[in-house]
């Protein structure tokens, strides 16, 4: 039984670009939430994902967008890259119908220079 | 606002004592509590969680004690290994439907030998 998994594992973007970071939830999971972790810090809510539809977001711009897909599997897309982007991109899933117990990927390492 | 938060960053324990590792949190309407191990470079794994219909949950080693009136919870871990060391967060969330988890700073627990 699979756990979540999280692509690229590290990267390295230049101010200004773009970044796409991709997601497969746990078997049997059919949402998909993503966090922003920077170094020393908790977790930060960016949004989640159900049906593949949005169903709620965090205190995050317009840059922070995503998607899911018919499969369940998501994709996490940063536009016009800041320094401030540089962190650890935690993608998480759980199954609606059973609670609200998330479990995490081991994160992708956005790194913006 | 909410906010999730924890009374020390770090916490120096020797091997084979018990560790108590706290948390705070101000949201009233959040009824489930989760506590997240994160080991260096890795995603947050879950370890324990409580509803708030309950004042304490055991699992192996550990033991997350909920005080509804003081809106405070803490996490026992028994008999610390080294393995245990780690960076650990609480987390606050509603268990109806999949609302965002709040995560606090987190607390760097280092095993003595």
């Amino acid at each position: 039984d699979a756990g979540v998994t999280q692509s690229p594992t590290h990267l390295i973007k230049t101010r200004g670009q773009q970044v796409t970071l991709r997601c497969s939830p746990k078997s049997g999971h059919d949402t998909v939430s993503w966090y922003q972790q920077a170094l020393g810090q908790g977790p930060q809510f960016i949004f989640q994902y159900y049906e593949e539809e949005e169903r709620q977001r965090g205190n995050f711009p317009d840059r922070f967008s995503g998607h899911q897909f018919p499969n369940y599997s998501s994709e996490l897309n940063v536009n016009a890259l800041l320094l401030g982007d540089s962190a650890l991109y935690l993608c998480a899933s759980s199954l609606t119908l059973s609670g609200n117990t998330i479990y995490f990927g081991e994160g992708s390492w956005l790194t913006v220079v | 606002g909410e906010s999730v938060g924890l009374h020390l960053p770090t916490l120096s324990v020797q091997e084979g004592d018990n560790s108590i590792i706290n948390c705070a949190y101000s949201n009233s309407a959040s009824d489930y509590f989760i506590w997240y191990k994160q080991e260096s470079g890795k995603g947050p794994q879950f370890i324990i969680d409580i509803r708030s219909n309950m004042d304490k949950r055991q699992g192996q080693r550990v033991t997350v004690l909920l005080n509804k009136t003081v809106k405070h919870l803490s996490l026992q871990i028994a008999a610390t290994q080294p393995g245990d060391s780690a960076v650990y967060f609480c987390a606050e969330t509603r268990d109806s439907g999949t609302y965002k988890y709040i995560f606090g700073t987190g607390t760097r627990l280092k095993v003595l030998a």
